[in-house]
């Protein structure tokens, strides 16, 4: 069966530190890889995606994922984070060919002055 | 950016009542609409996919009777919960992409709060 795991629940760190969101999934075809920020009460929103072409894809808020075919993985990473990036982040995967997105089961990011 | 609305952002509602909450691409036609549910500190889960015009798909074990979907027009989409049941509290969130394809970016509403009492 097709699924996104996100490795760590929650993701404790200081301000200006760097962060990583780790996130794998599980396919045997290709994929379009996504991650979501959702903050409190409120819907998603893209922080990027990976369609094809350059493994290393930037986002918005200083964000960057790279694409590890070989792992199967999307990790994501800030190399300096601010308090004003809490939040709970998303991996999603499409599958090629299909029409649905598989969430992971998200990951706190939680960031202390 | 594409902004996607949802309402009411909050309702409560007495067990037995239904409910409809209102889906709405403000400023692009929606060819395709996402309705999904997020229990607490867990992921989204995909309800049912709809596209304009045409009967919804709904994910397995999601009862179609009771989470009624219609997509009247490119870019309004609702989901009727009928008799709702304290179990049917959730936040429910929509989501909309102009393509509908895979590599299609969907955005996402802002969620409804259903309580049910």
């Amino acid at each position: 069966a097709q699924s996104v795991t996100q490795l760590d629940s929650q993701v404790p760190v200081f301000e200006e530190a760097p962060v990583e969101l780790r996130c794998n999934y599980s396919s045997s075809v290709s994929v379009y890889l996504f991650w979501y920020v959702q903050y409190p009460n409120q819907g998603l929103q893209l922080l990027l995606k990976y369609l094809s072409g350059s493994t290393l894809v930037k986002g918005i808020n200083g964000f960057e994922a790279e694409f590890n075919k070989s792992q199967t993985s999307f990790h994501l990473r800030k190399p300096s984070v601010h308090i004003s990036d809490t939040a709970e982040y998303f991996c999603a995967v499409t599958y090629t060919g299909g029409f649905k997105t598989i969430f992971g089961a998200g990951t706190r990011l939680f960031v202390k002055a | 950016g594409a902004v996607v609305s949802q309402h009411p952002s909050r309702v409560i509602c007495k067990s037995g009542t239904s409910v409809k909450i209102e889906c709405r691409s403000l400023d692009f036609q929606a060819t395709t609409m996402f309705w999904y549910r997020q229990f607490p500190k867990k992921s989204l889960m995909l309800m049912a996919t709809s596209n304009e015009g045409s009967k919804a798909t709904y994910e397995q074990g999601v009862e179609k009777d009771k989470f009624l979907i219609n997509h009247a027009s490119l870019t309004l989409s609702t989901l009727t919960v009928t008799s709702a049941h304290p179990e049917d509290s959730s936040f429910y969130i929509c989501s909309a992409s102009s393509g509908g394809g895979a590599k299609d970016t969907q955005y996402f509403g802002p969620g409804t709060r259903l309580t049910v009492l």
